[in-house]
């Protein structure tokens, strides 16, 4: 498809487990982004990855968080033993180069998580 | 602390009327500001952008001003229509070179018809 990609549209899981989720960015699109908007919140940054440097990790909230980015192209967030607070919509977003001055962010549709 | 704020939560304006959305932050230099849209349910999807050394860009109907002095950027939508109702979100990098960016609460504008 010509946009970012993301799955699945919604979750729903129980407190305790584990989940994925899942960016298809632009192709060609050498930076992907992830972030987490909670309700009435901003957008949270959450990890940066850039071509085949070493992601920027500093937003991520707590250790349970982890993303990968492999071949450069899909993306996936893992959550491990997921808490009611980590309910949000998570954002994918990708850019041709990273350079914030100058290419655009495109966003996905979203992967709304909810905690039981 | 550094911080992002965004003139209220909603606006309501008069169709045809000019609608002005305002972006604060502190503690920030910046080298750039943008501003995306988000409709309910969907990503957001940029709009424009404005660097520090540019007091003003435009874009058909939209403009938008960056005073880095004040600190402040303003979002302006003219002839509004009820199309134009939607979430506007401000963002900057919070550090020189680094591009990430840090995103406002956002402002909820609806265009009264």
């Amino acid at each position: 498809g010509a946009g970012v990609s993301q799955s699945p549209s919604n979750k729903v899981t129980e407190k305790g487990k584990d989940v994925e989720l899942r960016c298809d960015p632009i192709s060609g699109h050498t930076a992907l982004y992830w972030y987490r908007q909670s309700l009435g919140q901003g957008l949270e940054f959450l990890i940066y990855f850039q071509g085949n440097s070493a992601p920027d990790k500093s937003g991520l909230p707590s250790d349970r968080f982890s993303a990968e980015r492999t071949g450069g192209s899909v993306s996936t967030l893992t959550i491990q033993r997921t808490q009611q607070e980590d309910s949000a919509v998570y954002l994918c977003a990708s850019s041709l180069e990273g350079r914030g001055d100058t290419d655009t962010q495109y966003f996905g549709p979203g992967t709304r998580l909810t905690v039981l | 602390s550094q911080k992002i704020e965004q003139n209220s939560e909603a606006l309501n304006i008069q169709e045809g009327k000019t609608a002005t959305l305002t972006c604060n932050y502190t503690n920030y230099s910046p080298a750039y500001l943008q501003w995306y849209r988000q409709d309910p349910g969907r990503g957001p999807v940029f709009l424009l952008l404005i660097r520090e050394n540019e007091k003003e860009k435009r874009k058909e109907r939209l403009k938008v001003t960056f005073d880095t002095t004040l600190k402040q950027s303003l979002f302006h939508i003219t002839a509004s229509q009820p199309a134009d109702s939607a979430t506007y979100l401000c963002a900057l990098n919070p550090i020189f070179g680094n591009e990430k960016l840090t995103f406002g609460t956002g402002t909820r504008l609806t265009i009264i018809p």
